[in-house]
Parts: structure tokens; C-alpha cells; sequence
């Protein structure tokens, strides 16, 4: 079974400054790592993917994640945060043998600060 | 691509009543939809995973004569809320899945039960 747990329910900071979401992922295969965001009233949006290719995986509006085996993480970062960035940021864990099933983590509200 | 709608994109129903809505692939055929519940504040929860042509198969504690799902098409799934009641008010996602490692968001659709 796979589970995912992002830490820190509310992360809050300023415009312009490093973003670091974090998600830690538990999986008895090797996984398929996701990270989506939702805007207020919205479905998700796809920000990247990790599906065994690179470690280092580059998304959308500037976000990339790494994925880190020994460490069982997938982060999300973000060297300059814009207004537009605040959102719901869900960090979500799948495998090859099960890609249909995704389980999700808590979630993660940022804000940016101007 | 990958574009996935529901319809509507919010509902308000008197409670006793039925509600349904629609999951449409847009431009693509889903091998499978799956359908999701968030409540405010939360992350998303699977509910059930529909194919097309056979029954959908339901996540442990969500009842299926409450529930129900139809995928008529690969481009079509719906569920249907019956006797909807005030607990039943939530944010309903669907989402679609081409049969590889990523699985596409509809915008959602917010259900009021009064």
C-alpha cells in the first residue's frame, strides 16, 4: 500500500522568495510521485510527475520536484514566488502496477505575502 | 489535450431530491473516470473507479445505492447523488485516466443539498 504525507498543513511566505513544499511518500514499489494544484473553486492541474526517468523533474509555472529514494521525498520548490502561486498544492503517490490508483496527501495551502 | 469537463460546475438541490452530473472526456477516449469527494478544507477522496461498459467499483464505506455511477462511453461517465441530503454537500471531481501514468482533473462540481 502506498501512502503520502505533506508536512505543514499552511505554508506562508514571501513574494519573491523560495517556495519549499514538502511531501514524504511511503511505497513497497517504486513509485509514480505527483504534484497538483488547485485554485480556489477549480479541479487539479498537473504541476509534474515523476515516473522513474530523472530525479529532478521540472513542471509548470516554473516549479520543479526531486525525487529522493534514500529519503523517501518528493519536494516541491520554487526559487521566486509570484501572488499567483497561492493555492492548494497536493502531492499525490501512484505505481507502474496501479498507475490508475492515486492516493493523495493532506495538502497544502500556500500563501504569498507581498 | 487531456481535457476533461464536468457539468455543472455547481448545483443547489432541496434535500430528498436527485442530482446528477457529468464527466466528459474531451478530447481523448478514458480507458477509466474516477470519481472523487473533498470536503472543504480536506484533500480528495476516491469514492469509486468507473469503466466503461461494466459496474463501477465503489471505496470501502461509500454506498453505492447513494452513489450512483453510469459510464455510458469512453467519453462519458455520470453520477447520480439520490435522496440527496445536507451531509451530501461537497466538492465532486472527476477524473480520467488514457491507460498510462497520469490521471486528468475536471474542474469539479460544488453540490449544495438544503
Amino acid at each position: 500500500a502506498q501512502s503520502v504525507t505533506q508536512l505543514g498543513s499552511h505554508v506562508s511566505v514571501s513574494e519573491g522568495a523560495l517556495v519549499l513544499l514538502r511531501c514524504n511518500y511511503s511505497s513497497s514499489v517504486p513509485p509514480y510521485l505527483f504534484w497538483y494544484v488547485q485554485y480556489p473553486n477549480q479541479g487539479l492541474q498537473l504541476l509534474l510527475k515523476y515516473t522513474s526517468a530523472a530525479t529532478l523533474v521540472k513542471g509548470i509555472n516554473g516549479f520543479e520536484a526531486e525525487f529522493k529514494k534514500s529519503e523517501t521525498s518528493f519536494h516541491l520548490t520554487k526559487p521566486s514566488a509570484h501572488m499567483s502561486d497561492a493555492a492548494e498544492y497536493f502531492c499525490a503517490v501512484s505505481t507502474a502496477q496501479g498507475a490508475q490508483k492515486l492516493v493523495f496527501g493532506q495538502g497544502t495551502r500556500l500563501t504569498i505575502n507581498p | 489535450g487531456a481535457v476533461v469537463s464536468q457539468h455543472p460546475s455547481w448545483v443547489i438541490c432541496k434535500s430528498g431530491t436527485s442530482v446528477k452530473i457529468e464527466c466528459r472526456s474531451l478530447d481523448f477516449q478514458a480507458t477509466t473516470m474516477f470519481w472523487y469527494r473533498q470536503f472543504p478544507k480536506q484533500s480528495l477522496m476516491l469514492m469509486a473507479t468507473s469503466n466503461e461498459g461494466s459496474k463501477a467499483t465503489y471505496e470501502q464505506g461509500v454506498e453505492k445505492d447513494k452513489f450512483l455511477i453510469n459510464h455510458a462511453s469512453l467519453t462519458l461517465s455520470t453520477l447520480t447523488v439520490t435522496s440527496a441530503h445536507p451531509e451530501d454537500s461537497s466538492f465532486y471531481i472527476c477524473s480520467a485516466w488514457l491507460g498510462t501514468d497520469t490521471q486528468y482533473f475536471g474542474p469539479g462540481t460544488r453540490l449544495t443539498v438544503l
